[in-house]
């Protein structure tokens, strides 16, 4: 099937540093990719959509200015959490729709984030 | 407010029983219903899926059924195998859209 790889999948950084976590579409092409962040025991909750060529889509409640997203390439999707605070620690994971399989939702392995 | 909810944070079962995971949901116009699994430092992937003009999709070992009355589906797993023991997260969406709302997970344990 359809592979979506994210890197990092584990990152550690200071307070106050950026953090940039890609997202690939490995063996087809993705005009949208999402991004989600989980909490301990929570859902995952859609951050923003991601569209190729033009601006994210944000959910509401989601600084824009915070969560960086640029999707350069039908293959690539970039999430940069700027000026990192410890309570931006958590598990981010990306997705992306594979239109040549029925428009299944595949989804990357996570990237967790801590922040000291 | 949640709109689909998982209220069971956990379920134990033994190898070759059946594993019933509920997911009741609040928004009456979702239309389409997922289950994914969840293996922990994987990303979740699909496992089985339902639309509301059925009340039952079958896969194997798997099967969702759907009660739109009461908004609430079920995935069953039969037999339920030591394999199975992950996290599975129960997901909704309305009219096409691509975007997912999902429930907390539930995590499921299947004993030898």
């Amino acid at each position: 099937g359809a592979v979506v790889s994210q890197h990092p999948s584990w990152v550690i950084c200071k307070s106050g540093t950026s953090v940039k976590i890609e997202c690939r579409s490995l063996d087809f092409q993705a005009t949208t990719m999402f991004w989600y962040r989980q909490f301990p025991k929570q859902s995952l909750m859609l951050m923003a959509t991601s569209n190729e060529g033009s601006k994210a889509t944000y959910e509401q409640g989601v600084e824009k200015d915070k969560f960086l997203i640029n999707h350069a390439s039908l293959t690539l999707s970039t999430l940069t959490v700027t000026s990192a605070h410890p309570e931006d620690s958590s598990f981010y994971i990306c997705s992306a729709r594979d239109l040549g399989q029925n428009g299944e939702l595949f989804f990357g392995e996570g990237s967790r984030l801590t922040v000291l | 407010d949640q709109q689909v909810k998982q209220n069971s944070p956990s379920l134990s079962v033994q190898e070759g029983r059946i594993s019933i995971l509920n997911c009741d949901y609040t928004n009456s116009m979702f239309d389409y219903f997922l289950w994914y699994k969840k293996y922990p430092a994987e990303g979740p992937t699909f496992l089985i899926s339902i639309s509301s003009i059925k009340d039952k999709n079958e896969d194997g070992r798997f099967t969702v059924f759907l009660n739109k009355s009461a908004k609430h589906l079920s995935l069953h797993i039969v037999p339920s195998q030591p394999g199975d023991s992950a996290v599975y997260f129960c997901a909704a969406t309305q009219g096409g859209s691509e975007k997912l709302v999902f429930g907390k997970g539930m995590k499921l344990t299947v004993n030898p």
